[in-house]
């Protein structure tokens, strides 16, 4: 079982739709969360962080974590066309010197017009 | 704020010949620094991550190794490239406990 699960799509929704992305986790030792916007044949983009169980609102985007039943979700408004890329959620945890990362492997969004 | 640096963008390598991807940060001093691979349908692998200049910490055994010899440049390096090294190499940089990722560079080996 992979450490974090994440549906690939393609996820295809019309402009001003509601999107939806989702991803659980098996190691409760995971401390903070991040979603990552990445264009294609472009690095990923830091979207949305949070460290803590609720929801963290930036403008049309909501980053949603729910400790217990180890499930993070990355909601977006009014979606548009700029909107389209890959959404990466990303896993994290402190372990000695450095922090490290687990990622989901993605879930590509198309919104169209 | 930092700006991460990676060369070359692209690359086209035979099987067996040798590799050195290059990776630089501005605007920040002593961080650490990722370098991960990207295959399609795999999300991003952690190959490699340094705390300081000469430290090396290995994720995955493979015929890949890194070096850090300065505090903001670190290097991907092989010796012998595999059809299997093929993929989109990504340098991150820690800045106030968040990893941020440089344009990448894409790798193809024939």
């Amino acid at each position: 079982q992979k450490e974090v699960e994440q549906d690939p799509g393609p996820l295809s929704v019309p402009e001003g739709a509601i999107v939806s992305l989702n991803c659980t986790y098996s190691n409760s030792a995971f401390q903070y969360f991040m979603w990552y916007r990445q264009y294609s044949r472009k690095g990923p983009e830091l979207l949305m962080y949070t460290y803590s169980s609720g929801n963290k609102e930036d403008g049309r985007f909501t980053a949603q974590v729910d400790k217990s039943s180890k499930y993070i979700s990355l909601f977006i408004r009014d979606s548009q066309p700029s909107d389209s890329a890959t959404y990466l959620c990303a896993l994290g945890r402190n372990t000695g010197t450095a922090s490290k990362l687990t990622f989901g492997t993605g879930t590509r969004l198309q919104v169209t017009l | 704020s930092q700006t991460i640096h990676q060369w070359p963008a692209t690359l086209v390598q035979p099987v067996g010949s040798p590799l050195s991807l290059e990776c630089t940060v501005e605007g920040t001093s002593n961080p650490n620094l990722y370098w991960y691979r990207q295959a399609a349908g795999r999300g991003l692998q952690l190959l490699f991550y340094s705390v300081g200049i000469g430290q090396i910490s290995s994720e995955v055994p493979q015929n890949l190794s890194a070096s850090r010899p300065q505090d903001r440049q670190f290097i991907l390096s092989s010796k012998k490239l595999l059809l299997s090294d093929s993929g989109f190499y990504l340098c991150a940089s820690r800045l106030a406990g968040l990893q941020y990722f440089g344009p990448g560079t894409r790798l193809t080996v024939t």
